[in-house]
């Protein structure tokens, strides 16, 4: 079982230069959820999604695209990288329920020169 | 702004020394999680809890509700225990959809 699966591990981009952070999860969860993790602050809410076909914006997406066509991937857009969105990003789900454990990815550590 | 205190930001503990690192929150909640990050950069879930207590292994997680506080304890500690412990709380109030905010962590080092 692998749970949430993020790609890459590492990316570094230029500026302006767009690309997609793939997750995908196999546990049949109909939440997932896309955050960023910058030093000396918390995890902040990007993008999620409450299921197929449905996405809401987060504390912080500005600059990030997301679509849901599927329960199991949900890949996080970055449309013209800046610099600012340098970053380690974690996706994650959880069962729909609202108080259930989340799963989450192995990150994505990404420079944006 | 609802927030997510935690304290303290850094620790460092010898080995076997008993741990606590505490969390705040601001207003009415649903619940809290504490969450275990390695060094590596993984993130995985501790405990999920409303209330009271509970326990896996040498590690116990408390919640008062009334004072807004949770504890996350470590009996026993040891090396590889060293790693970054965040809160998080999925705040009551609708349109939330039950998202998280998340604590800025703390960074535990147990030495041998």
């Amino acid at each position: 079982n692998a749970g949430v699966t993020q790609t890459p591990k590492f990316q570094v981009l230029k500026t302006g230069q767009s690309m997609t952070l793939q997750c995908a999860q196999d546990m049949n969860h109909e939440y997932m959820s896309w955050y960023r993790q910058d030093p000396g602050m918390g995890l902040r809410l990007i993008h999620y999604s409450v299921g197929a076909g449905i996405t809401d914006q987060g504390e912080v997406p500005n600059g990030y695209n997301v679509s849901r066509s599927t329960t199991e991937d949900f890949p996080l857009r970055l449309l013209s990288a800046a610099p600012s969105q340098t970053s380690v990003y974690f996706c994650a789900s959880r069962r729909g329920r609202v108080n259930q454990p989340q799963h989450f990815g192995d990150g994505t550590r990404l420079s944006i020169l | 702004k609802n927030e997510v205190e935690q304290s303290p930001q850094n620790l460092t503990a010898q080995e076997g020394e008993f741990i606590t690192i505490n969390c705040s929150y601001s207003v009415g909640i649903s619940a809290l999680h504490w969450l275990q990050q390695h060094p590596g950069g993984g993130i995985v879930s501790l405990f999920m809890l409303s209330s009271g207590k509970k326990k896996h292994g040498r590690l116990i997680a408390t919640i008062n509700i009334q004072e807004k506080h949770s504890s996350l304890h470590i009996t026993a500690s040891h090396p590889r225990d060293s790693a970054v412990y965040i809160c998080a709380v999925r705040y009551n109030y609708g349109g939330s959809q039950g998202n998280l905010i998340f604590g800025k962590g703390t960074k535990l080092s147990v030495k041998p």
